[in-house]
């Protein structure tokens, strides 16, 4: 049973050039949350895709996007790359359960990102 | 707003011994989970246990377990006889449930370095 997938596992990228980050959920998971995690920090949300829809978003500008495919696997485009980008940027899935608060995301390895 | 704070950027143990991570949040929901994760230097996020805003009893998983002290607002992670294994840097999140589901976000705390040494 595959994990969580996400490729490419690292990527240079310079600014103002765009880039685009994909996961694959695992097998039974139709949620995907996509995160970023600066050096020394802990994970931050960026959106959370369910349905093929945008369901939540936090505070980051609009140059992040994403995009969830009917097979529930997702994109993350980070358009304008700026030099604060440069991070891990986590894929999670889970699976949406209503009425049930323990389900827990399980994540992919992330890909590391460096915009020079 | 939500926000989990850890205060212990690093913890140093000693093998087989136990070790606290403390971990404090603030938030005005009533309803909300508590999920600890550990994160190896690979990258990817383990999942180690998790507590219920409701729960009555401290949740325990293997080694793991959460002491849950809901008036204080902290939920502290135990490794009881830590293994070389368990060096790593360990993430206490809450969850919000939005419109009653799974579909919350995880609020992550800076994390604590475990290390621990022979």
């Amino acid at each position: 049973d595959a994990g969580v997938t996400q490729s490419p596992t690292h990527l240079i990228k310079t600014r103002g050039q765009q880039v685009t980050l994909r996961c694959s959920p695992k097998s039974g998971h139709d949620t995907v949350s996509w995160y970023q995690q600066a050096l020394g920090q802990g994970p931050q949300f960026i959106f959370q895709y369910y349905e093929e829809e945008e369901r939540q978003r936090g505070n980051f500008p609009d140059r992040f996007s994403g995009h969830q495919f009917p097979n529930y696997s997702s994109e993350l485009n980070v358009n304008a790359l700026l030099l604060g980008d440069s991070a891990l940027y986590l894929c999670a899935s889970s699976l949406w359960a209503p009425g049930i608060t323990n389900e827990k995301l399980f994540f992919g390895s992330g890909t590391q990102l460096s915009v020079l | 707003a939500q926000k989990i704070t850890q205060t212990q950027p690093g913890m140093f143990v000693q093998e087989k011994e136990a070790v606290t991570l403390d971990c404090t949040y603030d938030t005005s929901d009533q309803s909300y989970g508590l999920f600890w994760y550990k994160q190896p230097s690979s990258g990817e996020m383990i999942f180690l246990i998790y507590q219920g805003s409701y729960d009555e009893q401290n949740a325990t998983e293997g080694r793991y377990s959460l002491n849950f002290q809901k008036a204080r607002k902290s939920a502290n992670l135990v490794i009881s006889a830590s293994q070389l294994g368990d060096s790593a840097m360990y993430f206490c999140a809450m969850r919000n449930f939005y419109r009653g589901s799974t579909l919350g976000r995880l609020y992550f705390g800076r994390g604590t370095q475990l290390t621990v040494w022979p």
